[in-house]
């Protein structure tokens, strides 16, 4: 069954520093997204992505957070300067296209980051 | 005022029992509606998801939408104690390819 993988499973960075959170979506899927959740608490939306270019975003990912597709399967996020409140979950999921009569968001593992 | 609501819990059943979970939310033009499961430290995993009002039965689980209440609720007949999870309701508000809002989820704890 496909399914949606996040590397790495675990990154501990230190304050300021950068990091890239990577993604491999569902391969026929087409829309993408990045969601969060701080120990304890729910899981937030961070930003979806289609077509190459945001399309919805939230007030967390600020301009210290970018998304990119760099080719044709990984999806990432990248945090330029990281600060002790994003240490949290990362979960990448996508979907199918509308359509197709599947609204599903499929989850990744994610990636647990902690921010010293 | 909370998108979507759930009683954090815990619920507590014993083995075999049904469980009942609930969740309202607060957009009528939510359009899509979810149950994902979630264990401690992973990621959520879908249960069920439904579209329209009435009841949608997958083996153990039965979601309920009513979109006139705004309450979508799980139930999961035979309680294993693997079922014991965090259980999140999940709306999609604006449908389409918008973002999935999650209520802070139900932890159910099935008693041997």
């Amino acid at each position: 069954e496909p399914e949606v993988t996040q590397t790495p499973s675990h990154q501990v960075t230190q304050m300021g520093q950068e990091v890239i959170l990577r993604c491999v979506p569902i391969s026929n899927h087409l829309y993408f997204y990045w969601y969060r959740q701080i120990l304890g608490q729910k899981v937030e939306f961070l930003v979806s992505f289609y077509n190459n270019e945001i399309s919805e975003k939230s007030e967390i990912f600020d301009d210290q957070f970018s998304v990119e597709r760099p080719d044709g399967s990984n999806f990432t996020l990248k945090i330029r300067s990281t600060k002790l409140e994003d240490s949290a979950m990362y979960f990448c999921a996508s979907r199918d296209s509308p359509g197709t009569g599947e609204e599903t968001q499929y989850f990744g593992p994610g990636t647990r980051l902690l921010v010293l | 005022q909370k998108e979507v609501e759930q009683n954090s819990g815990p619920l507590s059943v014993p083995e075999g029992a049904i469980a009942s979970l609930n969740c309202t939310y607060s957009d009528r033009v939510s359009q899509s509606f979810f149950w994902y499961r979630q264990y401690s430290g992973k990621s959520p995993e879908l249960i069920m998801s439904i579209y329209s009002n009435g009841d949608k039965e997958d083996g153990r689980f039965t979601a309920q939408l009513n979109k006139a209440s705004q309450y979508v609720s799980l139930l999961i007949r035979d309680s294993q104690p693997s079922d014991s999870a965090t259980y999140l309701c999940a709306v999609n508000l604006w449908g389409g390819y918008q973002k999935v809002t999650f209520g802070t989820g139900t932890k159910l704890q099935v008693i041997p």
